[in-house]
């Protein structure tokens, strides 16, 4: 596609709810990248995929959040049973580069999540 | 890991003033330099971004320079217009795969 697409644009979840967040990468782009970011602050990197590999997941702030990007393309961030401080919006990126090229992102428009 | 620091948190300039925004960085492995705008309630995108062998980039109104050797990067925006008027994020990349740690943003505010 054109950019990168994410949905739902919006998710309200009770406490205790798990979600699913979908990213549609630009067609081609072998980096993928999954961002977390609070109201007022920067972008915190959450995981990063080079195709369908899942190259660095440091930044997941814990075991009820899970990534996948099963064939190298649509990417999903599943958030189990879901707390306040999970509210943010969560920004995908994807990037032409792979190992060892730094080439700039493109977000998309994110989702916000707010955990009610 | 990499922390970035980034400064002011707000600025304020008058119409066709110039805008400085400072951002240092610890990792002295990192050498991509990206700087993002973000207006309210939209994506961030890459406006320039700049590499570790080269010490100043420009277009247009933007420019960024880099210090390797302090560990300083920064933005400058000449001729600012309303439509400047957003979040600027500097960011850092040290990665091999460039994984990108964000600075906390400036809110530049272009007064007409």
């Amino acid at each position: 596609g054109a950019g990168v697409s994410q949905s739902p644009r919006y998710k309200v979840a009770k406490r205790g709810q798990d979600v699913a967040l979908r990213c549609d990468p630009i067609s081609g782009h072998v980096s993928l990248f999954w961002y977390q970011q609070a109201l007022g602050q920067g972008p915190e990197f959450l995981t990063y995929f080079q195709n369908e590999a899942q190259l660095d997941k440091s930044g997941l702030p814990s075991d009820r959040f899970f990534a996948e990007r099963p064939e190298g393309s649509v990417s999903t961030l599943k958030i189990q049973r879901t707390q306040q401080e999970d509210s943010a919006v969560y920004l995908c990126a994807s990037s032409l580069g792979g190992l060892m090229t730094n080439y700039g992102y493109t977000f998309g428009s994110g989702t916000r999540l707010t955990v009610v | 890991g990499e922390n970035v620091e980034q400064h002011p948190s707000t600025l304020s300039v008058q119409e066709g003033d110039s805008a400085v925004i400072k951002c240092t960085y610890s990792d002295s492995a990192s050498n991509y330099f990206p700087w993002y705008k973000q207006e309210l309630g939209k994506r961030p995108q890459l406006i320039i971004d700049i590499r570790s062998n080269v010490g100043e980039k420009k277009d247009q109104r933007i420019a960024v320079t880099l210090n390797k050797t302090a560990k300083h990067f920064s933005l400058h925006i000449t001729e600012t217009q309303p439509e400047d008027s957003a979040v600027y994020f500097c960011a850092a990349s040290s990665g091999g795969y460039q994984k990108v740690t964000f600075g906390t943003g400036t809110k530049l505010q272009v007064i007409p």
